[in-house]
């Protein structure tokens, strides 16, 4: 099982660049998410989508954009990356909004893609 | 504002004692709690859940209390192991402008000594 796939696993970007983040997940979940991870910190919701055509801002937006065309996929823009964006993103997906599955899991996440700007 | 944190950073264990990781939250109509484990380069694992209509439940080795009267959340790990290390953190289940999402607190490393 693939689950949720995310590319690329490392990126150096110059100041005002802009770049995507990949994401897909084969579990056919309708809510998708991305957070970042900052050194020695927790997760940040950065966007959500409860389905395909719908997004939600999070806790920290702004700098980043999302869309999403397909259940699929749920790719994170960077438009003007900024040295304050350097750090671990993760995408995840889930059936309910946090509500457990049969199997006790509940979001699952991809292995993380960790970014720098310089 | 409200947020899910956690009182200690870091906690040190001896092999095969027990580790208690607290979490204190602030929103009191979150009705999901989540405890994750995240080891080094690596994506948050799922370990543990519980409904806000529950006070306890307990899985292999670990065990979550849920306090709502004072709002606080703790993961209990029996007989620490060595892979056991790792960060920890507890989430809950938040709901907004009709949609649920879930927000993260800071996370405690947990380090097991021989």
């Amino acid at each position: 099982n693939a689950g949720v796939t995310q590319t690329p696993k490392f990126r150096i970007l110059k100041i005002g660049q802009s770049m995507t983040l990949q994401c897909t997940q084969d579990m056919n979940h309708n809510y998708m998410y991305w957070y970042r991870q900052d050194p020695g910190m927790g997760l940040k919701l950065i966007y959500y989508s409860v389905g395909a055509g719908i997004t939600d801002k999070g806790e920290v937006p702004n700098g980043y954009n999302v869309s999403r065309s397909t259940t699929e996929d749920f790719p994170l823009r960077l438009e003007l990356a900024a040295p304050s964006q350097t750090s671990v993103y993760f995408c995840a997906s889930s059936y309910l909004p946090g509500a457990p599955d049969d199997s006790g899991n509940t979001i699952y996440f991809g292995e993380g893609s960790w970014l720098t700007v310089v | 504002g409200e947020s899910v944190g956690l009182h200690l950073p870091t906690l040190s264990v001896q092999e095969g004692d027990n580790s208690i990781i607290n979490c204190a939250y602030s929103n009191s109509a979150s009705d999901y709690f989540i405890w994750y484990k995240q080891e080094s380069g690596k994506g948050p694992q799922f370990i543990i859940d519980i409904r806000s209509n529950m006070d306890k439940r307990q899985g292999q080795r670990v065990t979550v209390l849920l306090n709502k009267t004072v709002k606080h959340l703790s993961l209990q790990i029996a007989a620490t192991q060595p892979g056991d290390s790792a960060v920890y953190f507890c989430a809950e289940n938040r709901s907004s402008g009709g949609y649920n999402k879930l927000i993260f607190g800071a996370g405690t490393r947990l380090a097991v000594h021989p």
